[in-house]
């Protein structure tokens, strides 16, 4: 199974900050990366496909970059509502895996 | 408006059984896969299964062999069928869609909690 590793495991910043999450995939999985914006009590959210794609309707402060192994997630100015638990997740091959999860806190 | 509502889930003893529900609408559900992923309480996400659109079906290994799933594209549903149900399988479990190759898991439903305990 690919294992995916996301850092930090959590991270507070101040809203404008720029705030960057990695994720780390255990083999080679090309562009096949997602990222999801999960809120309590609230299903995940589609935020970046393929790597770098942004999902219609996504706020264009995220944006996301890399491929084969190594792959980051930018909020490029933290907003209040950007309070969530952030997940990576290929989707190259079955099983697919998700990264444990980086939860971010607006100081 | 793409909307999917899961429903089945419940309080169930381990070595029991389970049916989830997913009806989907707002798309043309025979052209997507369609998945399960699961969360248990407090932790992260987990996949399950995913039933694509071109037929073929895929499980992970701690479910294989005890959960099914199958759609019924004419009535636009997704289903698990869950046996010999495990303290470990509790979890909320979400109905997701996936638009084809190249994208990811774009639609989730609110999720139907599932718990299993004596």
């Amino acid at each position: 199974d690919i294992q995916m590793t996301q850092s930090p495991s959590t991270l507070s910043a101040s809203v404008g900050d720029r705030v960057t999450i990695t994720c780390r995939a255990s083999q080679y999985i090309n562009v096949w990366l997602a990222w999801y914006e999960q809120k309590p009590g609230k299903a995940p959210n589609l935020l970046i496909y393929k790597a770098s794609t942004l999902q219609t309707g996504v706020p264009s402060r995220f944006s996301g970059s890399g491929s084969g192994t190594e792959f980051t997630l930018t909020i490029s100015s933290l907003q209040p509502d950007d309070s969530a638990t952030y997940y990576c997740h290929q989707y190259k091959t079955e099983p697919w895996t998700f990264g444990q999860g980086t939860k971010v806190d607006i100081k | 408006e793409v909307q999917l509502l899961e429903s089945g889930g419940g309080l169930v003893q381990p070595g029991g059984s389970l049916r989830l529900s997913c009806v989907v609408s707002g798309l043309t559900f025979s052209t997507y896969d369609m998945s399960w992923i699961r969360q248990a309480p407090g932790k992260g996400l987990e996949w399950v299964s995913t039933s694509a659109s071109n037929g073929r079906i895929f499980y992970a290994d701690s479910v294989r062999g005890r959960f099914t799933i199958s759609r019924d594209d004419f009535k636009n549903t997704l289903f698990l069928e869950m046996n010999d149900l495990r303290a470990e399988d509790t979890a909320l479990y979400y109905c997701v869609t996936k638009q084809g190759f190249g994208f990811a898991l774009d639609y989730w439903g609110l999720g139907m909690l599932v718990t299993v305990s004596s």
